[in-house]
């Protein structure tokens, strides 16, 4: 089984619709991350939580919000869906190995807002 | 603040020659670099990191990626290419310490041609 799984894998809403995408790890790790995938911009930071009461706005979360419900899920909600948050989103978690942490990352959620 | 920058949106080498996939980067703090490949309709996964304890870092199915700080430079490297690694390429900086916040560059594709 997957260590992080994101559902849905694809998603197609309409402009205005309040829609969620959801992340679970079996992992253990206490943080965990969302990010959108737009080609030729890479991947840009959305919100991240260093644990389950902590919850920071990332490079680009207006538009956004999300929900930590527990320590092996973090939910990312649109509140009312643009055509431009159609994207492929993200979710990692992360350990702490050391001066580093590596960032696992799910499958993606393609969302197309029409 | 810390920027990466990735020469080429898209690559194309023959079978069995070499890759090279360049990556520079902007940090006024000793930076901590990444690359991830993402395979098609696939998350990101960690091909190798910087963690200051050698130069020339090697990684997951033998590539490889030298940092070299007076070109601020951290270029992607394998001496054969194989048909399955074509996908997209991406070279990630965090800041030292445990923040957790990775930026990505735009990304690099990757195609190998038979």
């Amino acid at each position: 089984d997957a260590d992080v799984t994101q559902t849905p894998r694809n998603r197609i809403t309409k402009t205005g619709k309040r829609i969620m995408l959801e992340c679970s790890q079996t992992k253990g790790h206490d943080r965990m991350y969302w990010y959108r995938q737009d080609p030729g911009l890479g991947l840009r930071l959305i919100y991240y939580s260093f644990d389950v009461k902590d919850i920071n706005k990332g490079e680009i979360s207006d538009g956004y919000s999300v929900s930590r419900q527990a320590q092996a899920k973090f939910s990312l909600s649109l509140e009312s869906a643009i055509p431009n948050q159609t994207a492929l989103y993200f979710c990692a978690t992360s350990d702490l190995q050391g001066p580093l942490e590596t960032q696992y990352f799910g499958p993606g959620t393609r969302l197309l807002v029409l | 603040a810390q920027s990466v920058t990735q020469l080429g949106s898209h690559v194309s080498v023959s079978e069995g020659a070499l890759v090279l996939l360049r990556c520079n980067y902007s940090s006024s703090v000793p930076p901590y670099l990444f690359w991830y490949v993402q395979y098609p309709n696939q998350g990101l996964q960690l091909l190798l990191k910087y963690t200051s304890a050698a130069t020339l870092v090697k990684g997951i199915n033998g590539f490889e990626a030298e940092f070299k700080k007076s070109e601020t430079s951290f270029h992607l490297t394998k001496p054969s290419a194989h048909m399955s690694d074509a996908a997209e390429y991406f070279c990630a900086v965090s800041k030292s310490g445990n923040t957790g916040k990775l930026i990505f560059g735009q990304g690099t594709t990757l195609q190998v041609k038979p």
